[in-house]
């Protein structure tokens, strides 16, 4: 039972184009949402966050936007650079869950020159 | 500022042994939480240690269970090797002040199970 789910397995851009990546939830306890970037051979990387008390938080080239009534979240990489190119975690923690990070199976990215 | 650290970086063990794992925390970091990613799959969350005792527990057996030492690094221990355990152990550090925090990942261990 997935309580964090990207159903995209992966996606290609266009370098300079704007990259998508989706993320659902199904745990209505989640409060804190998180996206992770994974380079292979290295441990994810925190990227930015959103609490559920807001919709969108920008950080760079990086925007995560949290949809509550869908249980939906986006981040949105605007331009795509070639070394975006990863494996993209989004993850949910609940409260009063001492910061247990629940994880979905990741979406790869290729940013293509 | 000194990030995570784990050790060591690749494992080989054969099933029915017994496996210790290592984590120093981030600098500044009290809390060390456990995760394991098999492949193709994102982190699992084991477990997390904050002032040395285990402070939330995901879905694994006793057989997984850890330490944190005063200087907050942390081990990981898993008894009786299975098949499945085999996946990448990673550590993450975070300063739990009693709000949402960032954690913040080592390179992880490779475990293989033979």
């Amino acid at each position: 039972d997935q309580q964090v789910k990207q159903n995209s397995p992966s996606l290609s851009v266009q370098e300079g184009r704007i990259s998508i990546l989706n993320c659902d939830y199904t745990n209505s306890m989640f409060d804190y949402f998180l996206w992770y970037k994974k380079y292979p051979a290295e441990g994810p990387t925190f990227l930015i966050s959103i609490s559920s008390i807001k919709d969108k938080n920008e950080d760079g080239r990086f925007t995560v936007f949290l949809n509550k009534s869908a249980k939906h979240l986006s981040l949105h990489i605007v331009p795509s650079q070639p070394g975006d190119s990863a494996v993209y975690f989004c993850a949910a923690s609940a409260q009063g869950s001492q910061g247990n990070l629940i994880f979905g199976k990741g979406t790869k990215l290729s940013v293509k020159p | 500022e000194t990030g995570v650290t784990q050790s060591p970086t690749h494992l080989i063990k054969t099933r029915g042994q017994q496996v210790t794992l290592r984590c120093s925390s981030q600098s500044g970091h009290n809390t060390v939480s456990w995760y394991q990613q098999a492949l193709g799959q994102g982190p699992q969350f084991i477990f997390q240690y904050y002032r040395e005792e285990e402070n939330g527990r995901g879905n694994f057996p006793p057989r997984f269970s850890g330490l944190q030492f005063p200087n907050y690094s942390s081990e990981l221990n898993v008894n009786a090797l299975e098949l499945d355990d085999s996946a990448l152990y990673l550590c993450a550090s975070s300063n739990r002040d009693g709000s949402y925090n960032e954690q913040f990942f080592g390179p992880g261990t490779r475990l293989t199970v033979l």
